[in-house]
């Protein structure tokens, strides 16, 4: 089946460590997307990525990094400078129409806590 | 002013209702509209996928476009507990010479049998 796997399901993190959230898609897409999730709130885009080796800033970028070393891997890394990483976090994938409105598939996301 | 708004809720309604839900926006240039549902802890699905103003219909499902009013909206017939998600809409445009994809913040639904 094809699809878009997030792991893991929740995390824990400590003061002052940087974690790595997985996400992998087999659906042959070119683009792929975090996003982060608070109660109450809409998703907010944290980075995209529309071709390997290439990655771009969205909305709430700091204390997050990235990287797209494959067409079917994007992980996220929050960083200890994320002073507020409590949230739920999803990726999701797309294809590229030039002009044209992205369906995005996501992954079933990952809750990340601060012990 | 937010780009898209949409009502949090929660909403409650008895089984078998007909339930709007319904979203506005400020810029003109959005042009595809969606409606993901979302049920609690797993990530949004696509559910509806719209162009062009008027309706579009996908079982007890019907999105609604109004670009003149720049108001979205998504009706569910005969309701079922089954129903019971967030709703969030999302449009997508040309902006700034960039493609961008906004979200609503969601609707929480409720079904009651």
């Amino acid at each position: 089946d094809g699809g878009i796997t997030q792991s893991p399901k929740y995390l824990f993190r400590k003061e002052g460590q940087n974690v790595t959230l997985s996400c992998e898609q087999n659906l042959n897409h070119d683009a792929m997307y975090w996003y982060r999730q608070d109660p109450g709130q809409g998703l907010r885009l944290i980075y995209y990525s529309q071709i390997v080796n290439d990655f771009q800033k969205g909305d709430i970028a700091e204390g997050y990094s990235v990287s797209r070393e494959k067409k079917e891997s994007f992980p996220l890394t929050v960083t200890s400078a994320q002073k507020n990483p409590t949230a739920f976090y999803l990726c999701a994938s797309s294809m590229i129409g030039r002009d044209r409105g992205e369906k995005l598939f996501f992954g079933s996301g990952t809750q990340l806590s601060v012990l | 002013q937010k780009e898209v708004e949409q009502d949090p809720g929660p909403l409650s309604v008895p089984e078998g209702a007909i339930v709007s839900l319904n979203c506005t926006y400020s810029n003109s240039a959005f042009q595809y509209f969606m409606w993901y549902r979302q049920y609690s802890r797993k990530g949004p699905e696509l559910l509806m996928y719209t162009y062009s103003s008027g309706n579009k219909e996908d079982g007890r499902f019907t999105a609604q476009v109004d670009k003149s009013s720049k108001y979205i909206s998504l009706f569910i017939r005969d309701s079922q507990p089954s129903d019971s998600a967030t709703y969030l809409c999302a449009m997508t445009g040309r902006i700034q010479g960039a493609q961008k994809l906004v979200f609503g913040q969601g609707t929480r639904l409720t079904i009651n049998p």
